[in-house]
């Protein structure tokens, strides 16, 4: 049974980096057809799409993010990791990772971690 | 960029009840990009329905997903107590792709 473990800071300073990694276990990121990604979900709001990573390479970031996203995968830990920089009090969420199929549903999510933007 | 609008916001029903939500594209997506998702409090959302009206392994014959282009309906054909949730559709047509804004289903 797959599953994903996400790990990192649960505070983050405003205008420093956020950084979140996730960890899979149960398969193997390496070689992989499916799309491995980020989706956070502010208090109280719905879901938003933040980005993926396809064949330990190539990358799909959200429009209104991409200028301070950057995904990337590490296959000799099978983990993949998210950094979000200059972030703001608006970057407050619970963010997942998730392991996409093809097709773009989702039929694995980890469990979310809390990170919030305060000084 | 794909923007999906859900309606309505929150739907009041009653256990036994059917539920019909809606979810539309700014632009048509192709059926096998289209999933639909629940989210309970305090959890990760779960897989409802994929390809627009697949369901997901154990999802029961209750839930079903139906339309094409730029419409696509989630129904419940019978409310259950553990079934009153939030519920997301979800595009793929353009990666990363994006999420609707969510439909509430409350007990009335």
């Amino acid at each position: 049974q797959l599953q994903l473990q996400e790990s990192g800071p649960g505070l983050v300073k405003p205008s420093e980096t956020l950084s979140l990694t996730c960890t899979v276990s149960g398969g193997s990121i390496s070689g992989s057809t499916h799309f491995w990604g980020w989706i956070r979900q502010p208090p109280g709001k719905g879901l938003e799409c933040i980005g993926n990573i396809y064949n330990s390479g190539t990358t799909y970031y959200n429009p209104s993010l991409k200028s301070r996203v950057t995904i990337s995968v590490d296959t000799s830990k099978n983990q993949f990791s998210l950094k979000l920089s200059s972030v703001t009090a608006s970057d407050t969420a619970i963010y997942y990772c998730a392991r996409q199929a093809p097709g773009g549903y989702i039929y694995y999510w980890g469990q979310g971690t809390l990170v919030t933007v305060s000084s | 960029e794909i923007v999906l609008t859900q309606s309505p916001g929150t739907l009041s029903l009653s256990p036994g009840e059917r539920a019909t939500l809606s979810c539309r594209a700014s632009q048509s997506i192709s059926s096998p990009f289209l999933a639909w998702y629940q989210q309970k409090p305090g959890q990760a959302p779960r897989l409802l329905i994929y390809g627009a009206s697949s369901r997901a392994t154990g999802i029961p014959d209750r839930f079903s997903g139906s339309g094409s282009g730029t419409d696509f309906t989630l129904s419940i054909s019978r409310l259950e107590p553990e079934d009153f949730a939030v519920y997301y559709c979800q595009q793929f047509a353009r990666s990363p792709g994006t999420f609707g804004q969510g439909t509430k289903v409350e007990i009335k």
